[in-house]
């Protein structure tokens, strides 16, 4: 299957602090990547959906100037914690798709473990 | 939105079948996927279901779908200490504003190995 790298792998920053984790497709081009954020021993939630090119559509909850989200190639997204507090802290994971694909897959990253201090 | 249902975990002896239970509320669902998620790691796809089939095997793991009860089922045949991790239950119903949806996932089920 495709591969999707997410950098960092972990994080740990002070309060106030802002954060970028980038989501990476390394072997497709990826017209749709979604940011998802777990808390431990939950599941999944999704953050956000973007669409290369265009800005990104969250989810309801989820503050669109908290979390900035940037998909200016193909391959390429990040999401920006901005003025990171501990309670943002939690597992990123970054998913990426593509139009076309068989079963409409998405391909998951490692995920980013961010713990703000 | 989709809510989506699954028991928090599930304890199986080595070599016996494992069962994974969820149920969902979309039933214009058009495919119906298990992840796998090992501890730290990201997800990985196990198996699908096309929402116009009942059943799907492939290998050791059996997928059945009830379409009337929206309920979703993964069997893994012969399971192993390999087997041990979170299994999540994700219904997608395809498309919509220009591009594709997200999933929503269940809480997951912790699938545990006794030797």
């Amino acid at each position: 299957g495709a591969v999707v790298s997410q950098h960092p792998s972990w994080v740990i920053c002070k309060s106030g602090t802002s954060v970028k984790i980038e989501c990476r497709s390394l072997d497709f081009q990826a017209t749709t990547m979604f940011w998802y954020r777990q808390f431990p021993k939950q599941s999944l939630m999704l953050m956000a959906t973007s669409n290369e090119g265009s800005k990104a559509t969250y989810e309801q909850g989820v503050e669109k100037d908290k979390f900035l989200i940037n998909h200016a190639s193909l391959t390429l997204s990040t999401l920006t914690v901005t003025s990171a507090h501990p309670e943002d802290s939690s597992f990123y994971i970054c998913s990426a798709t593509s139009d076309g694909l068989p079963y409409n897959e998405q391909f998951f990253g490692p995920g980013t473990r961010l713990t703000v201090l | 939105g989709e809510d989506v249902e699954q028991s928090l975990f599930l304890s199986v002896r080595e070599g016996d079948s494992s069962v994974i239970n969820c149920t969902y509320t979309d039933s214009s669902s058009t495919y119906l996927y298990w992840y796998k998620q090992e501890p730290g790691a990201g997800l990985q796809l196990l198996t699908y279901i096309f929402s116009n089939m009942d059943m799907k095997q492939d290998q050791r793991l059996t997928v059945l779908l009830n379409k009337k009860d929206k309920h979703l089922s993964l069997r893994i045949a012969d399971t192993q200490t390999g087997d041990s991790a979170i299994y999540f239950c994700a219904p997608w119903d395809g498309y919509s504003g220009g591009g594709a949806d997200g999933l929503t996932f269940g809480k997951g089920t912790h699938l545990i190995i006794q030797p």
